[in-house]
Formats: C-alpha cells, structure tokens, sequence
C-alpha cells in the first residue's frame, strides 16, 4: 500500500551541485505532478506529466528538469541547484481526468547552501 | 488565473469546540474541490474530495460544503480534538487551466486546538 514514495526526505546541497528527487507511484496514475512548498507562498506547480512520454512546464519551472519514461516514475532534477531552490517538494498523482483524488508523497526537504 | 484563499490564517480553539475553516476561489469553472490535512514537516494528507456537482461531503468528524456559484467552501470540524492541530490545506483543480488537471492550492489555515 505505498502510494507515491519520494526519495530522500532530506538533502543539503551545495550551490552548483546537480541531484535528481525521485517519485514513484504505484497506482498505475497517469497525471503526476511536481510542487514546491515555501513559506507565506502556499504550493507552486512547477512540471507536469500527462502520460509516459509528455511532460510541461507549471508555474515556475526555471532551473528543473523533468522526464518521464515509465507510468510510475517522476523524476525531478535540478542541474545547478541555487539557493532560491532551497524548499520543500512534493510529488503528486492521480488518476487522469478532472474529477479525480491527487494523493501526494511525504516530500523532499531540500536545503541548498 | 485561479485564486485560492483561505480565512483564517491560524486559528486557535478549546478542545471540545466546533469549527468551521473558510475557502474561497475566483473562477467557478471547476472540476472538484479538495481538503488536505498537513502535520509539521510531513505531507499531504487527503481529508475530503467535493466532486463540483456535490454540495457536501462527510467523513467522521469532518463535513466539507461546496458552493460553486458563489466560489466558496467550508471545511467543519466537529468536536475539536487536540489531535485535530494541523495545517489544513484547500486545493481546487480548475476547468480552464493551463497546467492540465493542476490543483490551484490555498496557502491554509493553522490550526491549534488547546486541552
């Protein structure tokens, strides 16, 4: 019964450094989706998926890359974390379709020095 | 764009008492409505979907109303417990977004509830 598993829950990087946040689900979702949590913003989009092969860009996108190769993996990369990148992330999914539940991962709590 | 907001920002009760949580959003259009519950430094937990075609939604001590025409939602706690303390979280997945079936978060309400 995992539901969306992210990994790791807590990571300190460097400014520079590069590191992939994974999410994986395992309820066979189609729609997965990357948050990030900051105080006093609330939960910003940044990257989207509405399959295996398709991906976009959210609200704020700039220094994330995303991919997605299979149903159940999500991975979130930064290239050249920033210290502007340092928050708490969220992975989502659902099942496809407008009316269904978005069931989230434990998050990533990721601090950039 | 969709905006989400939720009033009050924190709030803080006697155990034993009933409360009600406030959301609001900007554009109708909508496909559901969700409440989440958030412990410190933990994740998303689901409270209650409102489908937009329903008007209420009931599990245990919570009831979460949908007024789509006028852009509202409340979330009702009854019997407040101090295990109830949480950030709760209203999210509204919108009709006409540009991020495919993206939820639209409000920046939620701290709650507290004192022995």
């Amino acid at each position: 019964n995992a539901g969306v598993t992210q990994t790791p829950k807590f990571q300190v990087l460097k400014t520079g450094q590069s590191m992939t946040l994974q999410c994986a689900q395992d309820m066979n979702h189609e729609y997965m989706s990357w948050y990030r949590q900051d105080p006093g913003m609330g939960l910003r989009l940044i990257h989207y998926s509405v399959g295996a092969g398709i991906t976009d860009q959210g609200e704020v996108p700039n220094g994330y890359n995303v991919s997605r190769s299979t149903t159940e993996d999500f991975p979130l990369r930064l290239l050249s974390a920033a210290p502007s990148q340092t928050s708490v992330y969220f992975c989502a999914s659902s099942s496809g379709g407008g009316n269904t539940e978005a069931f989230f991962g434990q998050g990533t709590r990721l601090t950039v020095v | 764009k969709q905006e989400v907001t939720q009033i009050p920002a924190a709030l803080s009760v006697p155990e034993g008492e009933n409360l009600v949580l406030n959301c609001s959003f900007t554009d109708s259009a909508i496909y559901n409505l969700q409440w989440f519950r958030q412990d410190p430094g933990k994740g998303l937990t689901s409270l209650l979907l409102i489908q937009s075609s329903q008007r209420e939604q009931t599990s245990g001590r919570l009831n979460a109303s949908l007024d789509k025409s006028s852009g509202r939602s409340t979330l009702y706690i009854a019997a407040s417990q101090p295990g109830d303390s949480a950030t709760y979280l209203c999210a509204v997945r919108s009709l006409n977004s540009n991020s495919g079936y993206a939820l639209n978060f409000g920046k939620g309400t701290s709650l507290l509830v004192t022995p």
